[in-house]
C-alpha cells in the first residue's frame, strides 16, 4: 500500500528564515510526487510535480526537489504570505495509476 | 467562471435530508474528482469520472450517489447521512487520468 508521511505537521518561521518541508514516501514505482499548497477555506493549489530522483523545480520563493525515497519542499526567505498547509502526494505506477495518495500536510505560519 | 467552481460552499443538513453538491470546471479537463477532507486526515478519493464514466468507487457507501452527465459537470447526491460524514467536499479535475488535478474551492458540509 503507498504511503505519504510529511514533516513536521507544524512549523512556525520567522519572516525570511528560510526551512525544509519533508515528504517521505513508500509506493511500487513512482510515477510522480506533487506538491500542492492550501489556504484556509480552499481548495489545494497545484505547485509542482516531480518523476524522477535528482529532479528540482523552482517557483518564486520554493523550491522542490525528489530523491528514491523523499521530497523537499524548501521555503527560501519566507514572507507571510506564505502561510499555508502544504500537501505532498504520490502517484504510483501500474494498477490503479491514476489515483493520488495524499499526506496529511504541513501548516507553515511565517510570522511578520 | 474560471478553474473549477462547486456550489453550494457551505451546506447545514439534518441526517434525514436529501441534497446535492454540484461541480462545474471550466477548463476543458475530461475527468473529474470527488474527495473528502477531514481534520487531521488525508485527503480521501471517492469517486472519478473520466469522459463521463466512472472508473473508481473508492469503497464509498451508498449515501453518497455521484453523477456525472458530462465531462464539464459533476454532482454528489447526499442523503441519510451521518454526523462523522461532516468535512470539507473537494472537487477536482484534469486533463487525462494521469496529469496534475485542479481543486475547487469545496463545500463545507456540517450534518446535524
Amino acid at each position: 500500500e503507498d504511503q505519504v508521511t510529511q514533516s513536521p505537521e507544524a512549523l512556525r518561521l520567522q519572516e525570511g528564515e528560510s526551512s525544509s518541508l519533508n515528504c517521505s514516501y513508500t509506493v511500487s514505482g513512482l510515477r510522480g510526487l506533487f506538491w500542492y499548497r492550501q489556504d484556509p477555506g480552499k481548495g489545494p493549489e497545484f505547485l509542482f510535480t516531480l518523476y524522477s530522483a535528482g529532479e528540482e523545480k523552482e517557483k518564486e520563493r520554493l523550491k522542490a526537489t525528489l530523491t528514491k525515497k523523499e521530497s523537499f519542499l524548501h521555503i527560501t526567505a519566507p514572507k507571510p504570505e506564505d502561510s499555508a498547509t502544504y500537501l505532498c502526494a504520490v502517484q504510483a505506477i501500474g494498477g490503479s495509476n491514476y489515483k493520488l495518495t495524499f499526506g496529511k500536510g504541513t501548516l507553515l505560519t511565517v510570522n511578520p | 467562471e474560471t478553474g473549477v467552481t462547486q456550489t453550494p460552499r457551505h451546506l447545514v443538513m439534518g441526517m434525514t435530508n436529501k441534497k446535492s453538491l454540484k461541480c462545474e470546471q471550466h477548463l476543458g479537463h475530461n475527468a473529474m474528482y470527488w474527495y473528502k477532507q477531514s481534520a487531521k486526515k488525508p485527503l480521501e478519493l471517492m469517486f472519478v469520472y473520466n469522459f463521463k464514466e466512472q472508473t473508481e468507487n473508492n469503497s464509498v457507501p451508498s449515501r453518497f450517489s455521484p453523477e456525472c452527465p458530462n465531462s464539464s459537470h459533476l454532482f454528489l447526491h447526499l442523503h441519510t447521512l451521518q454526523p462523522e460524514d461532516s468535512a470539507l467536499y473537494l472537487c477536482a479535475s484534469s486533463q487525462d487520468l494521469q496529469a496534475q488535478e485542479y481543486f475547487g474551492p469545496g463545500t463545507r458540509l456540517t450534518v446535524l
